[in-house]
């Protein structure tokens, strides 16, 4: 089982559109959770933290998690086609893999007009 | 403008070549990590420290690569000897314990 898994995609959703991208993680102990955005050829940027369970808003995005369940989620509310671009999921370790940044495969999101 | 700063930010070796990557990480921020970065792979961890000391360097070919961080303002990857399937875009982040991490430009890397 990988340490932080998201959903496959590639994701299309039109302009506008709700995009919802998921991700979940095998370390119970896992102390923070972020979401990058990485536009093809740039590194990644950080758009999202969350650190206790519940949503975490900020402007069109919202983090939502549920430790119970191992899941972290990023909705998109009124995308655009500046949205398009690879959503990572990190994660932050807990116990012996106390601050270890672990990040997911990545989804393609594709916002179309 | 507080900044993570790598270089080079593009490097083209041959096979064998030693090859030397440097990240200057934010200033305060007590832990750096190495990445790389592949199609297949993904943003895999190599290496990351915390207040300059080495915590984690399971994701790294032991055999070649080396990473290490003389002072609190340069961590350093080094493969020697360099290969073709190294070819890979690497990127530092640093952070504070365990907020967020920024990330450096990366450095791409070709060994033909």
């Amino acid at each position: 089982q990988k340490e932080v898994e998201q959903n496959s995609g590639p994701l299309s959703v039109p302009e506008g559109a709700i995009a919802s991208l998921n991700c979940t993680y095998s370390d119970r102990g896992s102390q923070s959770f972020f979401w990058y955005r990485q536009y093809s050829g740039k590194s990644p940027e950080l758009i999202m933290s969350i650190y206790s369970n519940g949503d975490k808003e900020d402007g069109r995005f919202t983090a939502q998690l549920n430790k119970a369940s191992q899941y972290v989620s990023l909705l998109i509310r009124d995308s655009q086609p500046s949205d398009s671009a690879t959503y990572l999921c990190a994660v932050n370790g807990g116990g012996t893999s106390y601050g270890k940044l672990t990040f997911g495969q990545g989804t393609i999101l594709t916002v179309h007009p | 403008d507080a900044r993570v700063t790598q270089t080079p930010r593009h490097k083209v070796t041959e096979m064998g070549q030693e090859v030397t990557m440097r990240c200057q990480p934010i200033l305060g921020h007590n832990t750096v990590f190495w990445y790389r970065q592949t199609m297949m792979q993904g943003l895999e961890l190599l290496a990351y420290f915390r207040n300059r000391a080495p915590l984690d360097d399971s994701g790294m070919p032991k055999d070649r690569f080396s990473a290490e961080m003389p002072d609190a303002t340069l961590a350093t990857l080094k493969i020697q000897p360099s290969e073709p399937r190294d070819s890979a875009v690497y990127f530092c982040a640093s952070g504070f314990w365990t907020a967020e991490a920024f990330f450096g430009q990366g450095t791409r890397l070709t060994v033909v």
